[in-house]
C-alpha cells in the first residue's frame, strides 16, 4: 500500500510568482485535503476535494485554488505569492468524505523571498 | 473567532510517568475530536479520535471528552522518550454548512530518561 506523497519537497519562490504543489493520495482514498502550517503553528485548513469537487474551504483567499484528478491525485495552486505564504504545505488523504482518519503526506516546504 | 487552545509547553515529564495534554475549544456545535502527534520536521500522525463524552483508551493512550466544558484531553501512560513530540488537538467545527477542521498550535512534550 502506497502512502501519501507530495512534490516537490522544498521550493523557493519570489513574491508575486505562482506555484503549483502536487499530492498523490493513499491507494483507495478519494478525498484529499490541503493544509498550511506556519512555523510554530498548527495546520490551517485550506480546502478539501472529494471525487474531483471542492468539498469545503477554510479562510483562504481565492488566489489559493486546487484541482483533483480522476485518479484522486491533487494540486494546490497559489497565485501572486506573498511573504506570509512561506510555510509547510500538507496534503492529507482519507477513505471517505470529511476529516476522519486522515493520513498526511510529508509536506512541501515553500519559502517566498 | 473559533479557537482551539492548547498550552504550547514544553511539558516535561520523566520516563514512565503519565503525561496529560489538554485542549479547549470555543464552538459548542463541534463534533469529532482528534489528537495528532508531530515529530520535529515530520507531518502529523493521527493517534486518537473521540466522538462522544467520556474516555476512549487505545494502548497507552486515553482520550477524554467533556462537551459541557468544551474540553478534550490526552493522557499518555508510561511515557517513553520516543513520545517526545508536539501533540496537536483538532476539532471539527461547524462552518459553511459543513464541518471544518481547526487545529490548535500544539503542545510540545519532552520525556526525559
Amino acid at each position: 500500500e502506497t502512502g501519501v506523497t507530495q512534490s516537490p519537497t522544498h521550493l523557493i519562490k519570489t513574491r508575486g510568482q505562482q506555484v503549483t504543489l502536487r499530492c498523490s493520495s493513499q491507494s483507495g482514498h478519494n478525498t484529499v485535503s490541503w493544509y498550511q502550517q506556519a512555523l510554530g503553528q498548527g495546520p490551517q485548513f485550506i480546502f478539501q476535494y472529494y471525487r474531483e469537487e471542492e468539498n469545503g474551504r477554510g479562510n483562504f483567499p481565492p488566489r489559493f485554488s486546487g484541482l483533483q484528478f480522476p485518479n484522486y491525485s491533487s494540486e494546490l495552486n497559489v497565485n501572486a505569492l506573498e511573504l506570509d505564504d512561506s510555510a509547510l504545505y500538507l496534503c492529507a488523504s482519507s477513505l471517505h468524505q470529511g476529516f476522519d482518519e486522515q493520513f498526511f503526506g510529508p509536506g512541501t516546504r515553500l519559502t517566498v523571498l | 473567532q473559533k479557537e482551539v487552545e492548547q498550552n504550547s509547553g514544553p511539558l516535561s515529564v520523566p520516563e514512565g510517568a503519565i503525561a496529560s495534554l489538554n485542549c479547549t475549544y470555543s464552538d459548542r456545535g463541534s463534533q469529532s475530536f482528534f489528537w495528532y502527534r508531530q515529530y520535529s520536521g515530520k507531518s502529523p500522525e493521527l493517534i486518537m479520535s473521540i466522538y462522544s463524552n467520556g474516555d476512549k483508551e487505545d494502548g497507552r493512550f486515553t482520550a477524554q471528552l467533556n462537551k459541557a466544558s468544551q474540553y478534550v484531553s490526552l493522557l499518555i501512560r508510561d511515557s517513553q522518550p520516543s513520545d517526545s513530540a508536539t501533540y496537536l488537538c483538532a476539532v471539527n467545527e461547524p462552518g459553511g454548512g459543513s464541518y471544518i477542521p481547526t487545529f490548535g498550535r500544539g503542545t510540545s512534550l519532552i520525556v526525559h530518561p
